[in-house]
């Protein structure tokens, strides 16, 4: 049969306005969770992390939000811009899960001018 | 301040060859990881090493499919004999330790015709 590759949700947003990429995941054993950017021929870069003993954590023009009671993490960019656009990645750690982690399917951002 | 190295950046080859990918984690993470990433399947964790130990492998495909770690500056994947279905982009990233983001390469552009 006819081979389907992953359909990747997009988001595309204006320049100047803020971006909202929203991330499910389903182990409630997770206790710390990455949020990754990538770049068309380059590895995902990180971008920011929270542990489970935390709701929200904040960097450069970026925020991330975590809601264990349903599963769920954000990642809110501010004021973005045309170098946001890529496809961004949750990742999560078990807590029994040594060092490893499971990355989500992904979402593109399309920022557009 | 280099980050993870990885040779070769693209690699075509011939169904039944042998394939070797390389790895240069970053100088004191002694933890280093192997994922592959497709658009059938996104990325996903091949086999990890702490302390040059591997500790988790059973996301490798098949027999195959062999990875190695002989001191901490050098990790490699190797492919023998290679199949069609194993081209993919094949990423290696470390971290300096359990609860720490990884770090990744640019990843190998693999081709097998």
């Amino acid at each position: 049969g006819e081979s389907v590759g992953l359909h990747l949700p997009t988001l595309s947003v204006q320049e100047g306005d803020n971006s909202i990429i929203n991330c499910a995941y389903s182990n409630s054993a997770s206790d710390y969770f990455i949020w990754y950017k990538q770049e068309s021929g380059k590895g995902p870069q990180f971008i920011i992390d929270i542990r489970s003993n935390m709701d929200k954590r904040q960097g450069q023009r970026v925020t991330v939000l975590l809601n264990k009671t349903v599963k769920h993490l954000s990642l809110q960019i501010a004021a973005t811009q045309p170098g946001d656009s890529a496809v961004y990645f949750c990742a999560e750690k078990s807590s029994g899960g040594g060092n490893k982690l499971t990355f989500g399917t992904g979402t593109q951002l399309k920022v557009e001018l | 301040d280099a980050g993870v190295i990885q040779s070769p950046r693209h690699e075509v080859t011939e169904m039944g060859q042998e394939v070797t990918l390389r790895c240069k984690p970053i100088s004191g993470h002694n933890s280093l990881f192997w994922y592959r990433q497709t658009m059938m399947r996104g990325l996903e964790l091949l086999i990890y090493f702490n302390n040059n130990v591997p500790i988790d492998d059973s996301g490798m495909p098949e027999d195959r499919f062999s990875a190695k770690m002989p001191n901490a500056s050098f990790s490699t994947l190797k492919i023998q004999p290679s199949e069609p279905r194993d081209s993919a982009v094949y990423f290696c990233a470390s971290s300096p330790g359990t609860g720490s983001p990884l770090h990744f390469g640019n990843g190998t552009r693999l081709t097998v015709t």
